[in-house]
């Protein structure tokens, strides 16, 4: 069973638009949430989080929104920049928060 | 650097062979978290430490596998008599929690495993 689901495989958008990343998840016990990009030959690297007590969280160029009654996160990213092309995966925690489930992953192409 | 960092980056093997990985968390940190990344998925937890002690092994870890972290600092995760299907990212990753309050987990590189 996928818990988390990131129903996107890919994505191009074009430099200086926004770009949505989607995410799903099925099991309301989950209450921290993050996205990490993964460039390839790299780990994945921490973007920005959010938990379940909040609805939205900035960082720069950067915003996760979190909708809890739908189960549903989205990572905007804008303006885009090349070298925001990598993969995006959403992962999601729970308590006690010692682990984290990701999703499959969407491949953003930032198209100059 | 003061990163995590894993040792070696690639490994190829033959089947039925032992390997084992070497994962260097971030000084400070006390948690460590083993994961492993087949292609076309995102990384699936294996298994954790909090210091040396071995808190929560995921069923996809079978007796196959072992981890270990003897210090509460590095940690090894070796797999015995290996097969095709451990061919895979592994990842590993830290994170503090000196405070009980969830800290983001940072990632190594991580070591490509093929078994021929």
């Amino acid at each position: 069973d996928q818990q988390v689901k990131q129903n996107s495989p890919s994505l191009s958008v074009q430099e200086g638009r926004i770009s949505i990343l989607n995410c799903d998840y099925t099991n309301s016990m989950f209450d921290y949430f993050l996205w990490y990009k993964k460039y390839p030959a790299e780990g994945p690297t921490f973007l920005i989080s959010i938990s379940s007590i909040k609805d939205k969280n900035e960082d720069g160029r950067f915003t996760v929104f979190l909708n809890k009654s739908a189960k549903h996160l989205s990572l905007h990213i804008v303006p885009s920049q090349p070298g925001d092309s990598a993969v995006y995966f959403c992962a999601v925690s729970r308590p006690p928060r010692e682990k984290l489930t990701f999703g499959t992953g969407t491949r953003l192409t930032i198209i100059p | 650097d003061t990163g995590v960092s894993q040792d070696p980056r690639h490994k190829i093997t033959k089947r039925g062979q032992n390997v084992t990985f070497r994962c260097d968390p971030i000084s400070e940190h006390n948690r460590l978290y083993w994961y492993r990344q087949t292609l076309g998925q995102g990384p699936e937890f294996l298994t954790y430490f909090q210091n040396e002690a071995q808190l929560e092994k995921s069923r996809l870890l079978s007796d196959r596998f072992s981890a270990e972290r003897p210090k509460g600092s590095f940690s090894t995760l070796e797999i015995q008599r290996t097969e095709q299907g451990d061919s895979a990212m592994y990842l590993c990753a830290s994170s503090s929690n000196r405070d009980n309050s969830y800290n983001e987990q940072f990632f190594g590189p991580g070591t490509r495993l093929t078994v021929l």
